[in-house]
């Protein structure tokens, strides 16, 4: 079974130009989770889409970052205009639909703003 | 407001004893508590998990034990090998939504 796959592995840009990471979750998995961890930060979450819907966008910083999962299937997250401070890993992950909500997560895209 | 702390930032164990990393919570609300792995530059993997109705759960050389009334979590991993070496984060879930302490480095020494 193929993993979720992301889209680069990384990526330099300067401040205030725009960037972004694609990700294609588990065959199935209708939750598909995008977070962003800070060296030496844990992962916070900043959007879960259930199929095509947002359940939970509310620490998504909506006046730089958008996310969208067109068709329930793969997703894509852009930040415009960058700031220094989104340098990080960016995560995507995916879980089945149910009441055991275990995610799989891609490698990751290391941003770093300039 | 970190709803999920892991206050130890790192961990050194010697090769073949008890790794013991711990993890507390302030939700009462959480359903499942989850350990992920983390080694550098891939993912989190899913290592174990316990229900929140469950007060232990065990895989092989993994356990983890939740007590809710303190609202801590604990995962124990014996005996420690050389591979165990890697970042481990506590997460805890409610209806869905996964949320991730800081995380631990757990260093095995020979």
């Amino acid at each position: 079974e193929a993993g979720v796959a992301q889209s680069p592995r990384y990526k330099i840009i300067e401040k205030r130009q725009s960037v972004a990471f694609w990700c294609n979750p588990i065959s199935g998995h209708a939750t598909l989770y995008w977070y962003q961890q800070i060296l030496g930060q844990g992962p916070k979450l900043l959007i879960q889409f259930q199929n095509n819907g947002v359940v939970d966008d509310s620490q998504l910083p909506k006046d730089r970052f958008s996310a969208e999962r067109l068709k329930g299937v793969d997703s894509t997250l852009k930040i415009q205009p960058a700031k220094l401070e989104d340098s990080a890993v960016y995560l995507c992950a995916s879980s089945p639909t149910g009441g055991y909500t275990e995610a799989f997560f891609g490698q990751g895209t290391r941003l770093t703003v300039v | 407001d970190q709803q999920v702390k892991q206050n130890s930032p790192s961990l050194s164990v010697q090769e073949g004893r008890i790794s013991i990393l711990n993890c507390d919570y302030t939700n009462s609300m959480f359903d499942y508590f989850l350990w992920y792995k983390k080694y550098p530059a891939e993912g989190p993997t899913f290592l174990i998990s316990i229900s929140s109705i469950k007060d232990k759960n065990e895989d092989g050389r993994f356990t983890v034990f939740l007590n809710k009334s303190a609202k801590h979590l604990s995962l124990h991993i014996v005996p420690s090998q050389p591979g165990d070496s890697a970042v481990y984060f506590c997460a805890a879930s409610e209806a869905s939504k996964i949320i991730f302490g800081s995380g631990t480095r757990l260093s095995i020494r020979p």
